[in-house]
């Protein structure tokens, strides 16, 4: 079935500890995203990429990394998780970057950081 | 920054149209998308417009006035699977996506 997937579904984690979210496309789209969604503030981008290879920085990006090794592939690493780190964690793409093209979310991740 | 504006939270009843606005004020316009999210679910896209006017989607329609920088998304016959949280996205003249907090709907029997 064609889409995005997201893993873990959810973690618990001890603040300190490196975390790495997976995503993976197979819709072949250039462009991805990673967003964070808190109660009352919507969904933050952290980090898009707009084709492999490259990677850019979005609204909130402080704390995290990303990398984009092939068109698939967006993992999004916490180095050292903090409690404010505590989110659910959607991955998404859209065909090209620089466009109004629809953007296609992942499942999430429920994140918690202790 | 961009600012997107949607109202909290809406009640109605099953059968009745209920109406979401969303303002705007954001760094350039390039289209404005209304997203679909149930609990614990991802978003899912319903409708874009980057025109003035309205489109109609079956029993979802949504407006835009570019000039007052404002939207509106319309839902009628309302069912209980509309109940869900819906956003409104602006991708503004950098071409990054902006999301207001969205807006519950709960649907009532």
């Amino acid at each position: 079935i064609a889409g995005i997937t997201q893993a873990p579904t959810s973690q618990i984690l001890a603040a300190g500890r490196r975390m790495t979210l997976r995503c993976t496309q197979d819709m072949r789209h250039n462009a991805m995203y990673w967003y964070r969604q808190d109660l009352g503030l919507g969904l933050r981008l952290i980090h898009y990429s707009n084709t492999a290879g490259t990677t850019g920085k979005g609204e909130v990006p402080d704390g995290y990394s990303v990398s984009r090794a092939n068109t698939d592939d967006f993992p999004l690493t916490l180095a050292s998780a903090v409690p404010s780190q505590t989110s659910v964690y959607f991955c998404a793409s859209s065909e090209k970057a620089g466009s109004t093209d629809t953007q296609y979310f992942g499942p999430g991740t429920r994140l918690t950081v202790l | 920054g961009q600012n997107i504006d949607q109202p909290t939270e809406m009640t109605a009843t099953e059968g009745a149209i209920v109406q979401i606005n969303c303002t705007y004020q954001t760094s350039g316009f390039n289209g404005l998308f209304w997203y679909q999210q149930h609990a614990g679910e991802a978003p899912t896209f319903l409708s874009y417009n980057v025109l003035d006017g309205l489109e109609e989607k079956g029993r979802f329609s949504s407006f835009l006035s570019r000039s007052k920088g404002y939207s509106y998304l319309l839902l009628k016959e309302l069912q209980m699977k509309d109940s869900a949280s819906y956003l409104c996205a602006v991708y503004a003249g950098d071409y990054k996506l902006s999301f207001g907090a969205g807006t519950t709907v709960t649907v009532r029997a």
